[in-house]
């Protein structure tokens, strides 16, 4: 079965400064990887997707990603974080023919 | 266009009473999929919607729950005799393609709790 793990619980993080938020995943099989963001009081919204071809993936809001298949992670990074980026962000998997998981959650905590 | 709308947006219930919670998903999207999102366990993967064919319900986590599409586009989350550990954000999604790396589109969720 394929489990998708978040590292941190909670980042915090200074306006302008970069973040990392850590995924790592476990399966046999191809899997495809995506990044998910959610702010308060609102659904998920895609930040990003790996299905194949270059393992770094560029997403919306300046997010990008890197797959790692020999680590099995997917982190997720962003150069220069805004207030606006707290939030809660998802990383999850999906191997062929099996359903999306997700993974526990990474708040990103942006102070000014 | 209209995004994934989700009603009601807040449900409070008592123990024992049935709840049920609908969806309109993106206007021709053929997928669609319900999660529930509880502290404990992060976000569950509970029922999956494509085209005409059977759901898959396999991650529904009792019988007391249920959920229907109807003419292919709405869908209402049936949750029978609600038990306090029902309590968590029900969302939904939908997606144009027949594959599960096809993007979803969430809507802002229903928050159930159960007294």
């Amino acid at each position: 079965a394929q489990s998708v793990t978040q590292l941190d619980s909670q980042v915090p993080v200074f306006e302008e400064a970069p973040v990392e938020l850590r995924c790592n995943y476990s399966s046999s099989v191809s899997v495809y990887l995506f990044w998910y963001v959610q702010y308060p009081n609102q659904g998920l919204q895609l930040l990003l997707k790996y299905l194949s071809g270059s393992t770094l993936v560029k997403g919306i809001n300046g997010f990008e990603a890197e797959f790692n298949k020999s680590q099995t992670s997917f982190h997720l990074r962003k150069p220069s974080v805004h207030i606006s980026d707290t939030a809660e962000h998802f990383c999850a998997g999906q191997a062929a023919g099996n359903k999306l998981t997700f993974g526990g959650g990474t708040r990103v905590l942006v102070k000014p | 266009g209209a995004g994934v709308s989700q009603s009601p947006s807040n449900k409070v219930t008592e123990k024992g009473k049935d709840v049920e919670l609908r969806c309109d998903p993106i206007s021709g999207h053929t997928a669609l999929y319900w999660y529930r999102q509880s502290l404990g366990q992060g976000l569950e993967f509970l029922i999956y919607f494509q085209g005409n064919s059977a759901p898959d319900k396999s991650g529904l986590p009792s019988d007391r729950f249920s959920a229907e599409r109807t003419g292919g586009s709405v869908s209402t989350l049936t949750i029978q005799r609600t038990q306090q550990e029902d309590s968590a954000v029900y969302l939904c999604a939908s997606s144009s393609g027949t594959s599960w790396r096809d993007t979803q589109y969430f809507g802002p969720g229903t928050r159930l709790t159960v007294l």
